[in-house]
């Protein structure tokens, strides 16, 4: 089985401001990389695929990259609406399809 | 709109049994693959198993944590999916979603719809 290792647990941002969040898998899954926000109360949504696809409707604030065992999501300019946690998957080696258990992007 | 609606989580003792269903809304629910994903109390997600469609012989697979205490199963005729749980443990304790796929490439992958998921609590 595969282990996602997020990091950092939490960030701490404001408005405006960067941010990176990190995806470290324990075998290479190549670059079948998903991420996932959510928001608190919801259901994740499909933000990126294959590693640095955006999925329908989602704004170009969020890049995608990496390949093999190193991943990140970067959000260019942190919205209000972007403060949520979000969650990498892999399905490179499956199944068992794996998630990382999350950063969560909260506001300073 | 793609709408996807869990129900039947609830209370139940450890040792019991609780059938969850997923009625599914504007769904080509027969040309899609359908998966069980869990989040238990400030964890992250766990993916728990998936059914394939017809033309996958409707087989399934689960997580090792779950095999052979549950079974996912589905009506297509109803546009239905459904996760019979047995054996509950505490650790089950969790919100239940059912998601698939968009595309036909994405099948077994990726998951752009997700209901809003059912909180199953196990608890003596």
């Amino acid at each position: 089985e595969v282990v996602l290792t997020q990091s950092p647990g939490i960030l701490s941002l404001s408005p405006g401001e960067r941010a990176t969040l990190s995806c470290r898998a324990s075998q290479s899954v190549s670059t079948n990389l998903a991420w996932y926000q959510q928001r608190p109360g919801q259901a994740p949504r499909l933000l990126i695929y294959a590693a640095s696809a955006r999925a329908t409707g989602i704004p170009d604030r969020f890049t995608g990259s990496g390949s093999g065992t190193d991943f990140t999501l970067t959000i260019s300019r942190l919205e209000p609406e972007d403060f949520a946690v979000y969650s990498c998957q892999q399905y490179g080696s499956s199944p068992p399809l794996t998630f990382g258990g999350g950063t969560k992007v909260e506001m300073k | 709109e793609v709408r996807l609606e869990e129900s039947g989580g609830g209370l139940v003792q450890p040792g019991g049994s609780l059938r969850l269903s997923c009625a599914t809304f504007e769904l080509s629910f027969s040309d899609h693959y359908m998966d069980w994903v869990r989040q238990a109390p400030g964890k992250g997600l766990e993916w728990v198993g998936r059914i394939r469609d017809r033309a996958g012989a409707y087989t399934t697979e689960y997580a090792a944590s779950v095999k052979g205490r549950f079974t996912i199963s589905r009506d297509d005729s109803k546009r239905s999916l459904f996760l019979q749980m047995n054996s509950l443990k505490t650790d089950d304790t969790a919100v239940y979603y059912c998601a698939s796929h968009g595309g036909l490439l994405s099948a077994g992958k990726l998951f752009d719809f997700w209901g809003q998921g059912t909180l199953v609590t196990v608890s003596s």
